[in-house]
């Protein structure tokens, strides 16, 4: 099966600009999740879809990170404007509904996005 | 916050078994056990997980000590395409915003030739 797709897979932007990366999760995947990965840390859980509702956006700063996922399927992440401190990789994962303690989540290659 | 303690880092020789331990001194009843490990410029691949049981799967073992304050993840037989970091994590197993995986630094295993 194919896996997540996101795209683009790199991406350099100025200061203050605007940019978007978008992902298409498993086919039946019911579940979204994009994560911010600083270089050299874990990733951090930014937004989490079920279906096309918002279930945990806690860390998600809504000052200029907006994300969408208007028909349940793929989603786009935004960030507008960019400030030096979003140079990250960008991974989107999903997963099906959990069964019995079991939710594996499946990730994309992710977006790596540099601001200068 | 991580809710798990790893070393930073750990090598291993090629063909010998890995074996990466984590703290989770502070787990409740009903927190599954779970790894992910992350190679270079990929994103995470699940692995393994459990409860208080020990699991096998076809990628790894996990051992979970009887009191659960902390596990061992066991690669039998590693290999260099093994290197990678390795995430214990430690979530609730249902739905919802509660059960958000939250990855700390891991352990960054090298495996030697």
């Amino acid at each position: 099966e194919a896996g997540v797709a996101q795209s683009p897979r790199y991406k350099i932007i100025e200061k203050r600009q605007s940019v978007a990366f978008w992902c298409n999760p498993i086919s039946g995947h019911a579940t979204l999740y994009w994560y911010q990965q600083i270089l050299g840390q874990g990733p951090k859980l930014l937004i989490q879809f079920q279906n096309n509702g918002v279930v945990d956006d806690s860390q998600l700063p809504k000052d200029r990170f907006s994300a969408e996922r208007l028909k349940g399927v793929d989603s786009t992440l935004k960030i507008q404007p960019a400030k030096l401190e979003d140079s990250a990789v960008y991974l989107c994962a999903s997963s099906s509904l959990e069964l019995a303690g079991y939710n594996e989540q499946f990730f994309g290659p992710g977006t790596r996005l540099t601001v200068l | 916050d991580a809710k798990t303690t790893q070393p930073p880092s750990m090598d291993c020789a090629e063909g010998r078994a890995a074996n990466l331990p984590c703290n989770h001194s502070t787990i409740s009843g009903n927190e599954y056990v779970y790894w992910y490990r992350q190679i270079h410029s990929q994103g995470p691949q699940y692995i393994i997980h459990g409860l208080k049981n020990n699991e096998t799967n076809e990628m790894a073992s996990l051992i979970i000590t009887e009191d659960r304050k902390s596990s061992t993840l066991i690669l039998p037989h590693a290999t260099l395409r093994d290197t990678a970091v390795y995430y214990c994590i430690v979530r609730f197993p249902y739905g919802g915003a509660t059960n958000k995986l939250i990855f700390g630094t891991g352990t960054l295993l090298a495996v030697q030739p």
